[in-house]
């Protein structure tokens, strides 16, 4: 199983230009999310998805937009890169139970400059 | 508005003594809190977690404890490792939802 995967694992993007980070899981989990994590700042939730065809914004979800078409995918979707959207961005799965044992698997990450 | 604050950048422990992170929140609707461990270039992964019925929970060498009433966290790393050094996260998540909301991160670094 490759659990979370996300590609590609850099880029350098002019401003203005367009991007789609790809994330992928065969961990059969509902729940999916984005975020990015810029230096001192923490990781800061962008968009997340409960199941396909359902999403919803999380703290900083300007400049992106994303979409949940099937359980295994959800793409982060940059249409015009400014240069505060320089992060590296982290997708991640849950299973969405609802327990108090859940917890969310990250992908790699995908780091991002935008010049 | 952050709601999950880690107050301490970084830390520096002696290897075999106790690393002890914080971590505080403001909003009182989170009911389940978790610790992540991050290395560089990679994502994070998940260390412990604890839910809000509870104060404290422990795994091996780490025990998270929480203080509702003072709506903190902590983490407590006995015997601390060289291999412990990393970015510790902290993770809430808002009763009723499945939005997680991470700190800043604390910069471990355990000295051999």
């Amino acid at each position: 199983n490759a659990g979370v995967t996300q590609t590609p694992k850099f880029r350098i993007l002019k401003i203005g230009q367009s991007m789609t980070l790809q994330c992928t899981q065969d961990m059969n989990h509902n729940y999916m999310y984005w975020y990015r994590q810029d230096p001192g700042m923490g990781l800061k939730l962008i968009y997340y998805s409960v199941g396909a065809g359902i999403t919803d914004k999380g703290e900083v979800p300007n400049g992106y937009n994303v979409s949940r078409s099937t359980t295994e995918d959800f793409p982060l979707r940059l249409e015009l890169a400014a240069p505060s959207q320089t992060s590296v961005y982290f997708c991640a799965t849950g299973p969405g139970a609802r327990l108090y044992n859940e917890k969310l698997f990250f992908g790699s990450g995908t780091q991002l400059s935008v010049l | 508005d952050q709601q999950v604050k880690q107050n301490s950048p970084s830390l520096s422990v002696q290897e075999g003594r106790i690393s002890i992170l914080n971590c505080d929140y403001t909003n009182s609707m989170f009911d389940y809190f978790l610790w992540y461990k991050k290395y560089p270039a990679e994502g994070p992964t998940f260390l412990i977690s604890i839910s809000s019925i509870k104060d404290k929970n422990e795994d091996g060498r780490f025990t998270v404890f929480l203080n509702k009433s003072a709506k903190h966290l902590s983490l407590h790393i006995v015997p601390s490792q060289p291999g412990d050094s990393a970015v510790y996260f902290c993770a809430a998540r808002t009763s009723g939802t499945y939005k997680y909301i991470f700190g800043t991160g604390t910069r471990l670094k355990v000295l051999a």
